[in-house]
């Protein structure tokens, strides 16, 4: 199975920063790497596909970049509406994994 | 507007068996495949298994096979999953999913399953 390992596990940031959350694969993924938020007893939410598609009605102040083994999802300017946890999911071979998430905490 | 509305989850004794249902509408179902994720209590996320558009291929995480089934009835438009023979570390929060340029599109609200005596 592909490991995805996601840093760091949590961050503290204020609201405007920009946050930068990374996320690397066991062996390479091309570009099948997706990126959800989920909030506090909710749902998870489908933020990037591809590594760097923006899914429809998401913030533009949300991007992802990489390929292969190493990905990248920034924030450009942290809102109070992105405190959440985020995960990386991997999509390139089955079983499809997640890495353990990133939680955004207000500082 | 994507609905996907699971059902099904209670409380179940180890050994039992429990079947979970997500009723699907505002797309069309019988062209997307689908998927389960869950998420155990305070947990990050686990891919569960995927059913194409037709039913005909089926995936499943290593840990559920040969307990777990996953279904779809496209007349109904209706996604299941049959959970057998549940042990603790069945228990979670369980979601259906769209499955979407191979990531988890849409999500319903989800449906705890607790595995306990």
């Amino acid at each position: 199975d592909i490991q995805m390992t996601q840093s760091p596990s949590s961050v503290s940031a204020s609201v405007g920063d920009r946050v930068t959350i990374t996320c690397r694969a066991s062996q390479g993924i091309s570009t099948w790497l997706a990126w959800y938020q989920q909030k506090p007893g909710k749902a998870p939410k489908l933020l990037i596909y591809s590594a760097s598609n923006l899914q429809s009605g998401v913030p533009s102040r949300f991007s992802g970049s990489g390929s292969g083994t190493d990905f990248t999802l920034t924030i450009s300017s942290l809102q109070p509406e992105d405190f959440a946890t985020y995960y990386c999911q991997q999509g390139n071979i089955l079983p499809l994994t997640f890495g353990g998430g990133t939680k955004v905490e207000i500082k | 507007e994507v609905q996907l509305v699971e059902s099904g989850g209670g409380l179940v004794q180890p050994g039992g068996s429990l079947r979970l249902s997500c009723a699907a509408s505002g797309f069309t179902f019988n062209s997307f495949w689908m998927s389960w994720v869950r998420q155990a209590p305070g947990e990050g996320l686990e891919w569960v298994a995927l059913i194409k558009y037709d039913g005909v291929e089926r995936y499943y995480v290593d840990s559920v096979k040969g307990r777990f089934t996953i279904t779809r009835d496209n007349a109904k438009n209706s996604l299941n999953l049959q959970l057998n023979s549940l042990t603790a570390e069945d228990t979670a929060v369980y979601y259906c999913a769209t499955y979407v340029h191979r990531a988890s599109d849409s999500w319903g609200q989800g449906t705890l399953v607790t595995v306990s005596s």
